[in-house]
């Protein structure tokens, strides 16, 4: 069964640096996200992205994160300079059209970022 | 008021026994509506997307009141392995999915 897959499942950075989260989407899904679980609360959106541009963002996705699809397989987020808050599971999730216009998203396993 | 809201329980029950979970949701121009289950430390996995005439997939039924902006899941004879915390979840086309904080539940020997 094709799956949503990231890497790395765990990453340990300092605050203020750059980290870049990895995720290849299912094969022929068009449309890509990201999102986020701090520890104890709910998932949040960041960002969405089909045709190779952000169609939706969140208010959490601030000048310091950025998307790219640089392939026809890898969607990655990238954050530019850490914050202790920006401490959470990472989740990339992908869909594609289906009939009765249900876009159903399948996550994939998350990246753990902790920020020290 | 939360755009989904959920009971956080946590629900302890008896394996075989039949629990209902019920969410509510504050956007009435949601369109999609789905319960995913989470375990601990783990990824949203999809359990059942819910449409307006209700659905079921083996022990699980889902139902959805777009009057009363409610969906529900039932859980039919209940395993040790349904353990895990159930997210409603809802969205309007392909919009991004707003999650509720979710329902614990507990099944127990």
């Amino acid at each position: 069964e094709p799956e949503v897959t990231q890497t790395p499942s765990h990453q340990v950075t300092q605050m203020g640096q750059e980290v870049i989260l990895r995720c290849v989407p299912i094969s022929n899904h068009l449309y890509f996200y990201w999102y986020r679980q701090i520890l104890g609360q709910k998932v949040e959106f960041l960002v969405s992205f089909y045709n190779n541009e952000i169609s939706e963002k969140s208010e959490i996705f601030d000048d310091q994160f950025s998307v790219e699809r640089p392939d026809g397989s890898n969607f990655t987020l990238k954050i530019r300079s850490t914050k202790l808050e920006d401490s959470a599971m990472y989740f990339c999730a992908s869909s594609d059209i289906l009939g009765h216009n249900f876009y159903e998203q399948y996550f994939g396993p998350g990246t753990r970022l902790t920020v020290t | 008021r939360k755009e989904v809201e959920q009971d956080p329980g946590p629900f302890n029950v008896p394996e075989g026994a039949t629990v209902a979970f019920n969410c509510t949701y504050s956007n009435s121009a949601s369109q999609s509506f789905f319960w995913y289950r989470q375990d601990c430390r783990k990824e949203p996995k999809l359990l059942m997307s819910v449409y307006s005439s209700g659905n079921e997939d083996g022990r699980f039924t889902a139902q959805l009141n777009r009057a009363s902006q409610y969906i529900s899941l039932l859980i039919r004879d209940s395993k040790l392995s349904d353990s895990a915390t159930y997210l409603c979840v809802v969205n309007k086309g392909n919009t991004p999915l707003v999650f509720g904080k979710g329902t614990r539940l507990s099944v127990i020997a």
